[in-house]
């Protein structure tokens, strides 16, 4: 079965950081985009950053570039999440997903097809 | 605020059919494909519609997509009660080079 499975959220203070990870099994990871998605308390899903199937193009927010550093593992099939200077806007759910993600014929085609159950992140004092 | 616009809530009787839109504009919707997810409470979202108008396996046919313009819509046929949950609409935005999501629809079925 196709699973995702992140860990690594958790308490941390404002201006701290943490390294969320997602543990992809049970198909060709080297042969996928990957991506983050996250959803504060009580609100709607947020796209957080996307990365190519070898690493070479990165993709993000806004609102995180500059703090968060999206990558992968393919060793290990694994995605990471480096998150420098959290803020308490930051405290959410953090899903990742497969990222189905591919430009022709003058579209884009994207889509997230697999879900991890996600891993919580609370910034707070 | 949200790049893409959705109603906060719709509501219908069991087994009747209720539509929920998603608008946006020429650098998402109008010039990529468009896909749908439904979040149950508690639980991750799931993929049910992506190219538009497309079902993954096991996503029954009670659900489909369209798009038109720079809008698209979920249809949901034989509503059951099972199928209240968030219903959010996705799409990439070219002039962003972004993901963008509505802000979410709960469909309440009464």
């Amino acid at each position: 079965e196709v699973q995702m499975v992140e860990s690594g959220g958790g308490l941390v203070q404002p201006g701290g950081s943490l390294r969320l990870s997602c543990a992809a099994s049970a198909f060709t990871f080297t042969t996928y985009w990957m991506t983050w998605v996250r959803q504060a308390p009580g609100k709607g899903l947020e796209w957080v950053a996307n990365i190519k199937q070898d690493g070479s193009e990165k993709h993000y927010v806004d609102s995180v570039k500059g703090r968060f550093t999206i990558s992968r593992d393919n060793a290990k099939t694994s995605l990471y999440l480096h998150m420098n200077s959290l803020r308490a806007e930051d405290t959410a759910v953090y899903f990742c997903a497969r990222l189905r993600f591919s430009y022709g014929s003058g579209y884009y085609r994207y889509y997230m097809d697999v879900w991890g159950k996600g891993t919580t992140v609370t910034v707070s004092s | 605020q949200s790049v893409l616009t959705q109603p906060p809530s719709v509501s219908a009787a069991p087994g009747q059919k209720v539509t929920i839109s998603c608008s946006g504009s020429s650098s998402n919707i109008g010039n990529n494909y468009v896909s749908w997810y439904q979040q149950l409470p508690g639980t991750a979202p799931k993929l049910l519609i992506y190219d538009n108008n497309n079902r993954p396996s096991g996503i029954p046919d009670r659900f489909s997509g369209s798009k038109s313009g720079t809008s698209a819509t979920l249809g949901i046929t034989g509503l059951q009660t099972g199928d209240e949950a968030d219903y959010y609409c996705g799409t990439w935005d070219s002039s962003l080079s972004a993901g963008v999501f509505g802000g979410g629809t709960k469909l309440t079925v009464l």
